[in-house]
Order: structure tokens, then C-alpha cells, then sequence
């Protein structure tokens, strides 16, 4: 069973349109990361999140992570083609063991 | 430099087979995970290493399911007797650090059962 909670399920935008994605979790973290996976290939790390931390960006990407609501959200803005995969988001527990949880994924279809 | 490899890209076995997996990490990186991800899923944690110790194995489904990193650098995921419950992409992932950083994927190994 996946802790990690996404939504929505599938997301389609026109190109240039931002696209948010938000990620839900139950327990106490060390830190949230995202990561990109598009068809048939690997994840790709996007950014991490401490626990500390309430707002990161890198490029187009903006996360941010509400440590109360247990709950994180993945803006990208201006979006293009090229952005389309499926994104998720993954946490590790703050203490005991070293599971790293990933959510089921919002897919994400970006129209030219 | 190179990243995560994983061989076969593929595999095709025949259920009651035994099939092994073998993912060669980022080059000094110490943390390597394995997952198992199903169609349409994110990722399912199975197991961990810190160099050559397997500091967690809690998401390994069963006693089908072995994992070993004998010298902290290549890992095999063995799984004996497979049966078509089996089949999914396994993903290995190394990390530089200890725990709960930046992890770099292999493009995974596509495994169906039949």
C-alpha cells in the first residue's frame, strides 16, 4: 500500500497554461521530494522539499509543503509539450527505517 | 559520469522460473533502493541498502523475494519461483548519501511472468 496521495489523477493543459498538482502524506518527514517519469522510462528527480522548508523553486518548478495539513503541491508554470509524464511525489519516514513512499501519480498531458 | 544501469532491460519468464536482476549504481553512492512498480502505479518501496547492508527489507511481498549488494556496489534482486502477480517494472535507484536524499533511477527492468 502507497502512503502518498496525488491529485488529480490525469491532468490535460494547452501549452503555456500552469499545472498544479498536490500530494497528500500521513506521516512525519524528514523531507518530500517529486519526481518526473515519462512512458516506459525512469524517474527523474525534480526537487526536494525539507521538512523545515515552506516554498522552493527551481526553473518553472515551485513546490510547496504545508508540514500541518500534511500535504505538498507541485506548480509548473508555463507549460509545455515537453512537460508531459506522469509526476510523483515521494517521502521517507522522519525516524525508523528507510522506506521511501511514493504517491500513485498525476498524469499529466500538455497540448501543443 | 554514467548513471544507473539495469540489466535486462527485459524479461520474459515463464512462471516457476527463478530470474535475477542486476542494477549497477552511480559509482560511490552508498544508499541503493529497489522498487517495484506496476502498471499505472507509482513505485513500491521493497528494499534497502546502505553499502552492503540491508538495513530494511520490509516491502519485499515474499520469501520469493531476495536482494544482496555483497560488495556495496552492484545489487541483484533475485526473485525464485515467479509467479505472474510478479510481473512489473523493478526499479533500482542509488543515492549519495546516507537516507532521505536525492535518489537517481535506472531506466528499470520490464519483468512479465507468464
Amino acid at each position: 500500500s502507497q502512503q502518498g496521495e496525488e491529485d488529480p489523477q490525469a491532468l490535460s493543459i494547452q501549452e503555456g497554461e500552469n499545472a498544479t498538482m498536490n500530494c497528500s502524506y500521513k506521516t512525519s518527514i524528514n523531507n518530500l521530494q517529486w519526481y518526473r517519469q515519462n512512458s516506459g522510462r525512469g524517474l527523474v528527480h525534480l526537487i526536494l522539499i525539507r521538512s523545515n522548508e515552506r516554498e522552493k523553486h527551481s526553473g518553472r518548478l515551485r513546490v510547496t509543503l504545508d508540514t500541518s495539513k500534511k500535504s505538498s503541491s507541485l506548480l509548473i508554470t508555463a507549460s509545455r509539450a515537453a512537460d508531459t509524464a506522469s509526476y510523483f511525489c515521494a517521502t521517507g519516514p522522519k525516524t525508523g527505517g528507510f522506506k521511501t513512499i511514493f504517491g500513485a501519480g498525476t498524469r499529466l498531458f500538455v497540448k501543443a | 559520469g554514467a548513471g544507473v544501469s539495469q540489466s535486462p532491460r527485459y524479461k520474459v519468464a515463464k512462471r516457476g522460473q527463478d530470474v535475477a536482476l542486476r542494477c549497477d549504481p552511480i559509482s560511490g553512492h552508498v544508499s541503493l533502493f529497489w522498487y517495484q512498480q506496476a502498471l499505472g502505479q507509482g513505485p513500491e518501496f521493497l528494499t534497502y541498502f546502505q553499502n552492503e547492508a540491508q538495513l530494511d527489507k520490509s516491502g519485499l511481498p515474499s520469501d520469493r523475494f531476495f536482494a544482496e549488494r555483497p560488495e556495496g556496489s552492484v545489487s541483484t534482486l533475485k526473485i525464485q519461483r515467479t509467479q505472474q502477480e510478479d510481473s512489473a517494472v523493478y526499479l533500482c535507484a542509488s543515492s549519495l548519501s546516507v537516507r532521505q536524499e536525492t535518489q537517481y533511477f535506472g531506466p528499470g527492468t520490464r519483468l512479465l511472468v507468464l
